[in-house]
């Protein structure tokens, strides 16, 4: 267990309404990371986090702002919702162990936008 | 092309069974490899990270093949509880800068009885 949450679990809205979710984890790692999955497509990176304040796009990001104030959230936003954007949404935190790297999921969004 | 390419499922196996998942990726200078395992409308998770010598894991045994490019998945014995989807998965940056990962889209296992 990664100490990894994220909520709503379940989310709908409708278009053109902004949403945001949230991504909290306790165990004080420095990188964190929002991700979609869609069917035919796989996870796709939307944005990442390297530090509190520290952000980058990912390959998906158009749509779609994070913040990043805190070391233990990570706010992925919406700014005006799409009915593309309905998807299910994981957010990951990321390990070195030793020489090796591991990422580690939370449980998921399921955004239905409408 | 895809960055990561997996068999194409469903894998429709008896109980006891061994199955093996291959997986292609493109970039060659991909970092690390690993192997997730997705429950149906659950997070992916780590099954094993993928190491240049080959690994092993109980019943799961990974191989990597940097020339061809190639990754491979043995699971051995299936259990009904190895029904799931198993994504082939690559990190296209070294280990101390953080993760770019490059999803396989997956490929689907089901075990019967």
């Amino acid at each position: 267990d990664a100490g990894i949450t994220q909520s709503p679990r379940h989310k709908v809205t409708e278009t053109g309404t902004p949403v945001t979710l949230r991504c909290h984890q306790t165990e004080n790692h420095r990188y964190m990371y929002w991700y979609r999955q869609d069917p035919g497509h796989g996870l796709r990176l939307i944005h990442y986090s390297y530090g509190v304040k520290d952000t980058d796009k990912g390959e998906v990001s158009d749509g779609y702002s994070v913040s990043r104030s805190k070391t233990e959230d990570f706010l992925l936003t919406l700014e005006s919702a799409t009915s593309s954007q309905t998807s299910v949404y994981f957010c990951a935190i990321s390990e070195v162990q030793g020489l090796s790297y591991e990422q580690y999921f939370g449980p998921g969004t399921r955004l239905t936008v409408t | 092309r895809k960055e990561v390419e997996q068999d194409p499922g469903p894998f429709n196996v008896p109980e006891g069974a061994t199955v093996a998942f291959n997986c292609t990726y493109s970039n060659s200078a991909s970092q690390s490899f690993f192997w997730y395992r997705q429950d149906c409308r659950k997070e992916p998770k780590l099954l094993m990270s993928v190491y240049s010598s080959g690994n092993e894991d109980g019943r799961f045994t990974a191989q990597l093949n940097r020339a061809s490019q190639y990754i491979s998945l043995l699971i051995r014995d299936s259990k009904l509880s190895d029904s799931a989807t198993y994504l082939c998965v690559v990190n296209l940056v070294p280990y101390n800068q953080g993760g770019k990962l490059i999803f396989g889209q997956g490929t689907e296992l089901s075990v019967k009885p």
